[in-house]
Order: structure tokens, then C-alpha cells, then sequence
């Protein structure tokens, strides 16, 4: 099980708003980060610090929280988009929990 | 330029001890905030927190791995070592070492290693 829970999988067609969630007590505590992670690769820093876009990230990626409950958002999906996306945050004990992972299908 | 890099056997036995070695190059554990992280994905599954050692040589681990995992530094030749003992198929992994950058109040991953696969088979 884990502390940060998305949902399995998400599909959209190419243009279309992508919306991934990510829900835990943590979040509402502290923002969780966001990755990427295409096949066979290591996963890439999406966001931190609330909605700050890491480097060399298009700004259609963008994120919001809501209580214990937050949002990837991605406008304008493209098929390059396609890739597993984690959410990640620190806990008070100083230890640190990914979510179960998304899929991200671009049909 | 960051780079990190992980190292050490891709195939262990049941019972066995696992090494593994993250070289990294850029920047030094001895500054402080800086933290290195080892992380594993199961094959088809998700990533999981196992492990982290700061530049104070604070060390955390994972509660539900703790009592199989130890992790070091030797700062001189920048390289954070993790090893695990009792390994079980279940352990058959990608294991990746990662950077968590110095900036305060901030515990995001910023440079991945490229991860190296262990298996654990008889």
C-alpha cells in the first residue's frame, strides 16, 4: 500500500487536459513533487515547490493541491506525454513515499 | 554538470548480501543540505523509498526495510554505498541512487542515477 494514492491509469486523446491526482494526509501538509518516467529510463523532477516547473519543462505542466488531495495537471497532451507519472513527498520522521504511479495513456 | 551513477552485481542468491555503489560528480555530500537517496522499482511496478544519508551523516531509512538496510559515505571519493542483506526474488529490482538538492524545506529528487537492474535468483 502506499501513503500517496493515484489512480492506475489515465487516458486522453492528443490536445486534450490530462488530469492526474495524487491524495494523502501529507499532501495537505506539504505539496508533493511530480516525475515522469518513460520505459527503461529514470524518472525526471516535473514540478517542485508547488507549481515551479524544473528545468526544460514546457509550461503545460502545471499542478494544484487541495487539501489532502493534488493535481497534475497537462493541457494540450502530446504523444511524447505518454509515461508514468509518480508524486512524491517527506514525511516528519524524515523518510520519503512515492505514489503508486499513473500510467498515462495518449490514445 | 551533475551525474550520478550506480554500480555492483546484476544477479544475487537468495540469502545474499547486496552491495551497491552510487559514484556521483558535480557536487559534494559535504555540503550541507545535500542528501543522496536509494530508491527501487520492481519490474512493471512502482518506485519505492528505501534510503537516504546527508552531508551531516544523518541516515534514514524505510521502516518497512530498515532492519535489512545500511548506508554510507565516503565523501573523499564521492560515493554513498548501500548494502541489503537476506535478498529475496522479491527484491529483483532497478535500483537507482538520486540527489535531493540543498535547497531548505525542499525534499524533491533532482538528478537520477540511470539506474542499475539486480536480480536475485538461485
Amino acid at each position: 500500500s502506499y501513503d500517496l494514492t493515484q489512480p492506475p491509469s489515465v487516458s486522453v486523446s492528443p490536445g486534450q487536459t490530462a488530469r492526474i491526482t495524487c491524495s494523502g494526509d501529507t499532501v495537505a501538509k506539504q505539496y508533493p513533487y511530480w516525475y515522469q518516467q518513460k520505459p527503461g529510463q529514470a524518472p525526471v523532477l516535473l514540478l517542485y515547490k508547488d507549481t515551479q516547473r524544473a528545468s526544460g519543462i514546457p509550461d503545460r505542466f502545471s499542478a494544484s493541491s487541495s487539501g489532502t488531495k493534488a493535481t497534475l495537471t497537462i493541457s494540450g497532451v502530446q504523444a511524447e506525454d505518454e509515461a508514468d507519472y509518480y508524486c512524491q513527498s517527506a514525511d516528519t520522521s524524515g523518510t520519503r513515499v512515492f505514489g503508486g504511479g499513473t500510467k498515462l495513456t495518449v490514445l | 554538470q551533475v551525474t550520478l551513477r550506480e554500480s555492483g552485481p546484476a544477479l544475487v542468491k537468495p540469502t545474499q548480501t547486496l552491495k551497491l555503489t552510487c559514484t556521483f560528480s558535480g557536487f559534494s555530500l559535504d555540503t550541507n543540505g545535500m542528501r543522496v537517496s536509494w530508491i527501487r522499482q520492481p519490474p512493471g511496478k512502482a518506485l519505492e523509498w528505501l534510503a537516504r544519508i546527508d552531508w551531516d551523516d544523518d541516515k534514514f531509512y524505510s521502516m518497512s526495510l530498515k532492519t535489512r538496510l545500511s548506508i554510507s559515505k565516503d565523501t573523499s571519493i564521492n560515493q554513498v554505498v548501500l548494502t541489503m542483506t537476506n535478498m529475496d526474488p522479491e527484491d529483483t529490482a532497478t535500483y537507482f541512487c538520486a540527489r535531493e538538492g540543498p535547497v531548505p524545506g525542499l525534499y524533491y529528487f533532482d538528478y537520477w542515477g540511470q539506474g542499475i537492474l539486480v536480480a536475485v535468483s538461485s
